[in-house]
């Protein structure tokens, strides 16, 4: 079982509002990420981080910002909460090893932040 | 376009039954072709990674084929279990660039009944 791990597991709050979601790994990974996931919809890839001091937007345009001050942190904030933000939040880390930037290690996911805005 | 397509969409089926779930993908230059599990209110567990030279991976029950020249995997589940009701995602890496891309399918929602 993978060590990553995200909070809240569930939050309902409203409009206008500053969200913190929260995600920690112990493996020690260098790569982080941030994946958006509506029902029955694929995953989308809206931030990732090489390592500490980096961060990178994903495919998909987001309002959202994250920070990577530490290995085993990578936080994502929306300064302003709206009902578009709804949706289900999953970060993920993966070893470095290999060329490429995903190479072909197994990504590990923690088990996502589900997000409502009122 | 780069694309991922699952097939079926959902599938039921008996306790002890086997099933295979279907990847075709248009994603090139082709890295990895990558199977997780998705249980509900969980976040994606991996379960196979193929490179363009294996056309076969086990894991347990799991057992992943590639055909690299029709663009095409397959998942086959042996003997399933009702824990094996979950999503099951196919996901392709390019090698386009440094950085490459993950390409991911909508899922296929299993539901295994007693």
């Amino acid at each position: 079982e993978a060590d990553i791990y995200q909070t809240p597991r569930y939050l309902v709050i409203g409009t206008g509002k500053k969200i913190t979601l929260e995600c920690s790994q112990t493996m020690g990974h260098d790569k982080m990420y941030w994946y958006q996931q509506d029902p029955g919809m694929e995953l989308h890839l809206i931030h990732y981080s090489y390592g500490v001091n980096s961060t990178e937007k994903g495919d998909l345009s987001s309002e959202s910002t994250v920070s990577r001050i530490r290995t085993e942190h990578f936080p994502l904030t929306l300064e302003s909460a709206r009902p578009s933000h709804t949706s289900q939040y999953l970060c993920a880390s993966s070893e470095s090893k290999g060329a490429g930037f995903y190479s072909n290690q197994p990504q590990h996911f923690g088990d996502g932040t589900r997000l409502s805005i009122l | 376009k780069n694309q991922v397509e699952q097939s079926p969409q959902s599938l039921i089926i008996l306790e002890g039954k086997n099933c295979t779930l279907q990847c075709n993908y248009t994603v090139s230059p082709f890295s990895n072709l990558r199977w997780y599990k998705q249980d509900t209110g969980r976040g994606p567990v991996s379960l196979t990674i193929m490179t363009f030279s294996e056309n076969t991976k086990s894991n347990g029950r799991y057992t992943a084929t590639l055909d690299a020249d029709t663009k095409q995997s397959s998942l086959h589940i042996t003997a399933s279990q009702l824990s094996d009701s979950a999503s099951y995602i196919c996901v392709v890496s390019d090698r386009g660039s440094t950085l490459g891309r993950l390409y991911f399918g909508r899922g296929t929602q299993l539901t295994v009944w007693p």
